[in-house]
């Protein structure tokens, strides 16, 4: 079935670092792919999405590419801020399945940005 | 904007007991969802629902039941709680179905079963 491999945190960098958590998914056929961020004391909310390969997602300053030969959909971001400290979860939604009602999560990883 | 909102935040239940969950959402979505996050994992989908009067089981819905009455409300129930039921719950809606649509969630309830 559907897998996504999610690197393991906690992740802890200085403000203004470099910033990439890498994520790579088992899937048949050609998935969507997201990543979603959780900030302290909320739910989920949609970061980016791609949805086919070599497809770039960006939002906030994050960018994370479609790569289907590698099987990955890595985030990063050139500047960190303390702000961007949070949970941030790679998922995926298969092809076969009848909408996102089956999105496939990660285990997620926090990220702590300090000043 | 209210988005989803669950009850309660927090909750310690002793074994055998029940409760439920509530979930409701202002945006008029179809789709209502209940995952679980048990530690160190991913979240897993228990129940789903794609409109009012229907729902479907998830990955992982053993002990749970759900009801959908109305658009807005997807209560998700406990029967006889067990401590492998620990666990973050949260409820997320969608507005239609497609591989590209976003969900939005709510905050999460923590619950403790000992």
């Amino acid at each position: 079935g559907d897998s996504v491999t999610q690197m393991e945190g906690p992740v802890t960098l200085s403000e203004e670092a470099f910033l990439t958590i890498n994520c790579t998914y088992t899937a048949t056929g050609y998935p969507s792919l997201f990543w979603y961020v959780q900030y302290p004391g909320e739910g989920l909310q949609l970061l980016l999405k791609a949805t086919k390969a070599d497809d770039k997602g960006s939002n906030k300053g994050f960018e994370a590419t479609y790569r289907k030969e590698t099987t990955s959909f890595h985030l990063e971001k050139g500047s960190v801020q303390v702000s961007d400290s949070a949970v941030y979860f790679c998922a995926l939604s298969g092809e076969s399945n009848f909408g996102n009602e089956k999105l496939t999560f990660g285990t997620g990883t926090r990220l702590t940005i300090i000043p | 904007n209210a988005g989803v909102t669950q009850t309660p935040k927090f909750r310690i239940l002793k074994i055998g007991q029940s409760m439920t969950l509530q979930c409701t959402q202002d945006m008029n979505h179809n789709y209502m969802y209940w995952y679980r996050q048990d530690p160190g994992m991913g979240l897993k989908l228990i129940y789903y629902s794609v409109g009012a009067g229907i729902t479907d089981k998830g990955e992982v819905p053993n002990g749970y039941n759900v009801s959908r009455s109305t658009t807005e409300d997807f209560p998700l129930r406990l029967e006889l709680a067990a401590p492998s039921q620990t666990s973050v719950y949260f409820c997320a809606s969608s507005y239609v179905t497609a591989l590209n649509e976003k969900l939005f969630f709510g905050s999460g309830t923590q619950l403790s079963v000992l």
